[in-house]
């Protein structure tokens, strides 16, 4: 089936230390991106990456980097600069340029620190 | 920049009963109008969308019409059940602009038998 995988589903960070979240998709999409949910506030995009060895900020990006090496793969780190990282991390996957595409999520990352 | 705006949640109705979920939104453009739905523990999932005035979007029996002359999106429900407690986000896509989806905070929906 297709769809988009986040791995791991729980991850506990000890404060200082960088961890990296995984996101995979067999959807074949161009499209990726990286939202961060905290209680209250919906969810905020982090970054964002239309193609292949390309990818933009987005509103949050700063204590985050990420990678676009592979289509089907998007990457994020959570660096020790990150003030505050404990959220909920959701990955989203779409075709590009299109006004009425669906964006389909994986089911989530929640991030501690310790 | 583009924004949506989403009443403060949680909304607690009893089984069977009118929900309406207000959204409103500002968008530079033209933009595309999704509402999503989060049950606990896991992602979004889309409910329904619409991707220019006037144009209804339906599913599950949920509703919502894109009013462009007063910017808003609500989502409406006649007859609630108590499977369709979870979270639910308006979004917009606004392919003049940034070309990712924006969303509201979010609101939580609590149905009780």
């Amino acid at each position: 089936d297709g769809g988009i995988t986040q791995s791991p589903k729980y991850l506990f960070r000890k404060e200082g230390q960088n961890v990296t979240l995984s996101c995979e998709q067999n959807l074949n999409h161009d499209a990726m991106y990286w939202y961060r949910q905290d209680p209250g506030q919906g969810l905020r995009l982090i970054y964002y990456s239309q193609i292949v060895n390309d990818f933009q900020k987005g509103d949050i990006a700063e204590g985050y980097s990420v990678s676009r090496e592979k289509k089907e793969s998007f990457p994020l780190t959570v660096t020790s600069a990150q003030k505050n990282p404990t959220a909920f991390y959701l990955c989203a996957s779409t075709i590009p340029g299109a006004m009425n595409t669906e964006a389909f999520f994986g089911q989530g990352t929640r991030l501690t620190v310790v | 920049g583009n924004s949506v705006t989403q009443m403060e949640g949680p909304v607690t109705l009893s089984e069977e009963a009118f929900l309406t979920i207000n959204c409103t939104y500002t968008a530079t453009g033209y933009p595309s109008l999704f509402w999503y739905v989060q049950y606990p523990g896991e992602g979004l999932q889309l409910l329904l969308k619409a991707t220019k005035a006037d144009d209804k979007g339906s599913n599950k029996g949920f509703e919502a019409t894109y009013r462009k002359e007063t910017t808003s999106f609500h989502l409406e429900k006649g007859s609630v059940q108590v499977s369709d407690s979870a979270v639910y986000f308006c979004a917009l896509w606004d392919l003049t602009g940034r070309r990712a989806l924006t969303f509201g905070s979010g609101t939580r929906l609590q149905v009780q038998p």
